[in-house]
């Protein structure tokens, strides 16, 4: 299996800009969550959809966070406008079930200048 | 308010010594517990948990320790290798549920 895949690796944009990442989770698994990862933060979990519908967004820092899940094999989490507090790394991870090990993709960095 | 707290960002520890990472948390309804291990550009690897229902769990050189009654738990690396070196997180949740609290992380680096 590919596992967990995440795109673009890095991206780099202007404040203002609409950013959009992309996560495809392992094939077979039903949830799927976005993370993001600050030094002062460490992992915060910014959302987490079971079976394509979202469950808990409460993570979701602002209005111009966004995250859907249109089928079993495809989310995305988009920020518009993007701001330089917006910099981190964002991973995305999938699961088979609760109380089962999350698998990690490789993160997205992003650097908002 | 941080529900899952390491309060050591770093540690050094000597090739072959013990390695002992440290977490809190505050939440009492936790009760299953992970850590994952993160090198430079790569997701975030499950390494080893522990149910509440132990206090003790181990896998080869690693071993986590739960003491729910001070709300910690640790993990032990012994013998520690310079491969260990990453970030390590400790991370919680609640029986039936999907969602995990991850903490701050701790940098290990082992020194050969």
């Amino acid at each position: 299996d590919a596992g967990v895949i995440q795109s673009p690796r890095h991206e780099v944009t202007e404040m203002g800009q609409e950013v959009t990442l992309r996560c495809k989770p392992i094939s077979g698994h039903n949830s799927l969550f976005w993370y993001r990862q600050t030094m002062m933060r460490g992992l915060e979990l910014l959302i987490y959809f079971n079976n394509n519908v979202p469950i808990d967004d409460s993570g979701m820092p602002e209005d111009r966070f966004s995250a859907k899940m249109p089928n079993a094999s495809f989310s995305t989490l988009k920020i518009q406008p993007s701001e330089p507090r917006d910099s981190a790394v964002y991973f995305c991870a999938s699961t088979g079930g609760a109380g089962y090990e999350q698998y990690f993709g490789p993160g997205t960095r992003l650097t908002v200048t | 308010d941080q529900q899952v707290k390491q309060n050591s960002p770093s540690l050094s520890v000597q090739e072959g010594r013990i390695s002992i990472l440290n977490c809190d948390y505050t939440n009492s309804m936790f009760d299953y517990f992970l850590w994952y291990k993160k090198y430079p550009a790569e997701g975030p690897t499950f390494l080893i948990s522990i149910s509440s229902i132990k206090d003790k769990n181990e896998d080869g050189r690693f071993t986590v320790f739960l003491n729910k009654s001070a709300k910690h738990l640790s993990l032990h690396i012994v013998p520690s290798q310079p491969g260990d070196s990453a970030v390590y997180f400790c991370a919680a949740s609640s029986s039936g549920t999907y969602k995990y609290i991850f903490g701050t992380g701790t940098r290990l680096k082992v020194l050969a």
